[in-house]
């Protein structure tokens, strides 16, 4: 069974300051895709990224960097300089290739941004 | 950019009355998915379908859910007899294929039974 796991429930950061929001998942699929999502306070799902389990390379996108590990079966995003539009709630999710796709979602971390 | 589109975007029901969320699918889009998120807790998956045929259901996906296609393009969630349990927001989610991990979600409505 796949399951992921936000360690951090919530975080506050003052602006500018980088910040990193960890991922851990669980998985006996050599075959997924992990996903970041944004959920800002208006409720809808943000796709930020998606990764295969065959593309270890760290992806960088303005201030977004995600860190792929599968030694650690991990899966981080850090905003750099971070701002109060940063401020949401972020949600990992892992799909499983031999199972149906459907995305197993963690439970979220919530980023405060102050300015 | 197409997208998923979801009506309405906030529903007020009273315990026990029946509700129908709908979403409009993007265009050449096959395959539909209803996700659940209760406030604060993560994103659940609720139900696929295909081809006016449920593909896949969780066992939150009770007697008290049903999903049609009523006319070729709304995708619809009916709760028979809601509960406040049953307040959250729901997301709705299309795909062009089976098994791709291509999801695209609608805004989502979100579901208040008082």
């Amino acid at each position: 069974a796949q399951k992921v796991t936000q360690a951090q429930t919530e975080i506050s950061v003052v602006e500018k300051e980088d910040v990193t929001l960890d991922c851990v998942y669980e998985t006996r699929d050599t075959t997924y895709y992990l996903f970041w999502y944004k959920q800002p306070p208006s409720g809808e799902l943000v796709f930020l990224i998606r990764r295969n389990s065959f593309d270890e390379q760290n992806e960088i996108s303005g201030r977004y960097s995600w860190n792929f590990q599968k030694s650690t079966s991990s899966f981080n995003f850090t905003i750099t300089a971070s701002q109060v539009v940063d401020s949401a709630v972020y949600f990992c999710a892992l799909s499983e290739g031999g199972g149906s796709y459907i995305p197993t979602f963690g439970r979220g971390t919530s980023l405060i941004v102050h300015p | 950019e197409p997208e998923v589109t979801q009506t309405p975007s906030h529903q007020v029901t009273q315990m026990g009355q029946e509700v129908i969320l709908r979403c409009v699918p993007i265009s050449n889009h096959l395959y539909f998915y209803w996700y659940r998120q209760i406030l604060g807790q993560k994103v659940e998956f609720l139900v696929s379908f295909y081809n006016n045929e449920i593909s896949e259901k969780s066992e939150i996906f009770d007697d008290q859910f049903s999903v049609e296609r009523p006319d070729g393009s709304n995708f619809t969630l009916k709760i028979r007899s809601t509960k406040l349990e049953d307040s959250a927001m729901y997301f709705c989610a299309t795909t062009q294929e089976a098994r791709t991990y291509e999801q695209y979600f609608g805004p989502g409505t979100r579901l208040t039974v008082t």
